[in-house]
């Protein structure tokens, strides 16, 4: 089974603070990466993909590091709605078809 | 549209129960998989299909079925439910080509317990 490695959490944060999660990979074959969203007893929801070097949406800021095989999501000026479980996605393929590696995911608090 | 559906939302079995887990979704995406979430573990695939009439099985698929008779619907059965089984169940869907490589949409669970 291919794995994906994420910071263990909970991170607790001021407003405002700027936050980071890495995770690392097995699988050096994988060209695409995702963070999905989870809100507390609800489904992932895409919040980023990451197909080169990095990418950037607003107050997030998602870099891959192919040489070392992780990934990292910064979060600026974190708001109170940021408080969700971050999950590291990484596609491996295999046997003609294409799955999905889920982190057990980072917990993020901000707290006011 | 309403996306990815799921019933029912919470379920209590019997060990030794057998139940069916519905999913649909009117995107018309041809990849749809079945996922399970315990605590202090990731989501692992359970079940995927790659279009109608093609299924093939993911991490964990012992104790489950799947069959996928149109592009809209993908129920999950469980054969003879097992305490293990007490989880939270996903389904998902994404569009042809890649499935793994295209935006997942889930929908909202369903929260089994097997006593």
């Amino acid at each position: 089974r291919k794995e994906v490695e994420q910071d263990p959490g909970p991170f607790n944060v001021p407003e405002g603070a700027t936050v980071a999660f890495n995770c690392t990979y097995s699988n050096s074959a994988s060209q695409s990466f995702f963070w999905y969203r989870q809100d507390c007893r609800k489904e992932p929801k895409l919040l980023m993909s990451v197909y080169s070097s990095g990418n950037e949406d607003g107050r997030f800021t998602a870099q891959l590091n192919r040489a070392s095989q992780y990934i990292s999501l910064l979060i600026r000026d974190s708001k109170l709605s940021d408080s969700a479980t971050y999950l590291c996605v990484v596609p491996y393929s295999g046997a003609g078809s294409y799955q999905l590696t889920f982190g057990k995911g980072t917990k993020l608090s901000v707290i006011p | 549209n309403a996306g990815v559906t799921q019933t029912p939302k919470f379920q209590v079995l019997k060990t030794g129960q057998s139940m069916t887990l519905q999913c649909a979704q009117d995107m018309n995406h041809e990849y749809m998989s079945w996922y399970r979430q315990d605590p202090g573990m990731g989501l692992r695939l359970i079940h995927y299909s790659v279009g109608a009439g093609i299924t093939d099985q993911g991490e964990v698929p012992n104790g489950y079925n799947v069959s996928r008779s149109t592009t809209e619907d993908f129920p999950l059965r469980l054969l003879s439910a097992a305490p293990s089984q007490t989880s939270v169940y996903f389904c998902a869907s994404s569009q042809a080509g890649q499935g793994g490589y295209n935006e997942q949409f889930f929908g909202p669970g369903t929260r089994l317990t097997v006593l």
